[in-house]
C-alpha cells in the first residue's frame, strides 16, 4: 500500500496570498498518478488536478500541479475565499487508491 | 447535467448488513469506472471499493475484503455496495464516485461524486 503524507496539516493564510501544500508518497508513483481533491464543508469532493498536474474540466488556472516521484505538490497563486477548504492528494497507480490525510486551508 | 445519487444508507446494528444503492444519470454509465469512497465522522477520505466498465475487475480495501460486495447493473445505470458484518468502525458518509473510462484500470480517480448517504452502525 502506498502511504500519502500531507503537510502541513493546516495552512493559515489571507485572501490574496499563494498557497503551497506537499503530498510526499511512501514509494514512488509512476506515470504520476497522483490526483488532487477540494472538499468544503457538507459538500462532496471535488476533483482539482489528475496526472499530477492537468487540471480537471472547469478548475481555474490559480490551481497548479506539480511534481514525480515521491514528492508533489499543489500551489494556489492567489487565494480567493472560496478557496478556503480541505485539500486532499490521492494515488491511483495501485489498489488501494490511498489519500492523504488533508491539508486545510483556512483564513488567517 | 451529471447526477450520482446514493440511497440505502441508515442505522443499522453491529453485525448487520445494509445494501447501498447508487443511480447514475447525465453520462454513460456502461462506460464508465466506479468506486465507492467513504467519510467517517470529522475525519478524511478512505477510498472502499473499485468496480471497471464492464464489472469484470473489482478491488477492495483491506479493511473491508470479504465483508463488502461492490456489482453494477449496466442496463439500470446502478452501482451496489451490499455490506455485510458491519462495524462500528464502518461508520462513515459513502460516496458513490467515478469517471469516464480511457483505458487500463485506474483505481480511485474520480470527477463525478454523489452528495453521499450515511451509515451509522451502532447498538
Amino acid at each position: 500500500e502506498i502511504v500519502l503524507t500531507q503537510s502541513p496539516g493546516t495552512l493559515s493564510l489571507s485572501p490574496g496570498e499563494r498557497a503551497t501544500l506537499s503530498c510526499r508518497a511512501s514509494q514512488s508513483i509512476s506515470n504520476n498518478y497522483l490526483a488532487w481533491y477540494q472538499q468544503k464543508p457538507g459538500q462532496s469532493p471535488r476533483l482539482l488536478m489528475y496526472d499530477a498536474s492537468t487540471r480537471a474540466t472547469g478548475i481555474p488556472d490559480r490551481f497548479s500541479g506539480s511534481g514525480s516521484g515521491t514528492d508533489f505538490t499543489l500551489t494556489i497563486s492567489r487565494l480567493e475565499p472560496d478557496d478556503f477548504a480541505v485539500y486532499y492528494c490521492q494515488q491511483y497507480i495501485i489498489s488501494p487508491g490511498t489519500f492523504g490525510q488533508g491539508t486545510k486551508v483556512e483564513i488567517k | 447535467e451529471v447526477q450520482l445519487v446514493e440511497s440505502g444508507g441508515g442505522l443499522v446494528q453491529p453485525g448487520g448488513s445494509l445494501r447501498l444503492s447508487c443511480a447514475a444519470s447525465g453520462f454513460i454509465f456502461s462506460n464508465s469506472e466506479m468506486n465507492w469512497v467513504r467519510q467517517a465522522p470529522g475525519k478524511g477520505l478512505e477510498w472502499v471499493s473499485y468496480i471497471s466498465a464492464t464489472g469484470n475487475t473489482i478491488y477492495y480495501a483491506d479493511s473491508v475484503k470479504g465483508r463488502f460486495t461492490l456489482s453494477r447493473d449496466n442496463a439500470k445505470n446502478s452501482l451496489y455496495l451490499q455490506m455485510n458484518s458491519l462495524r462500528a468502525e464502518d461508520t462513515a458518509v459513502y460516496y458513490c464516485a467515478g469517471r469516464h473510462w480511457t483505458g487500463g484500470v485506474i483505481v480511485g480517480l474520480a470527477d463525478y461524486w454523489g452528495q453521499g448517504t450515511l451509515v451509522t452502525v451502532s447498538s
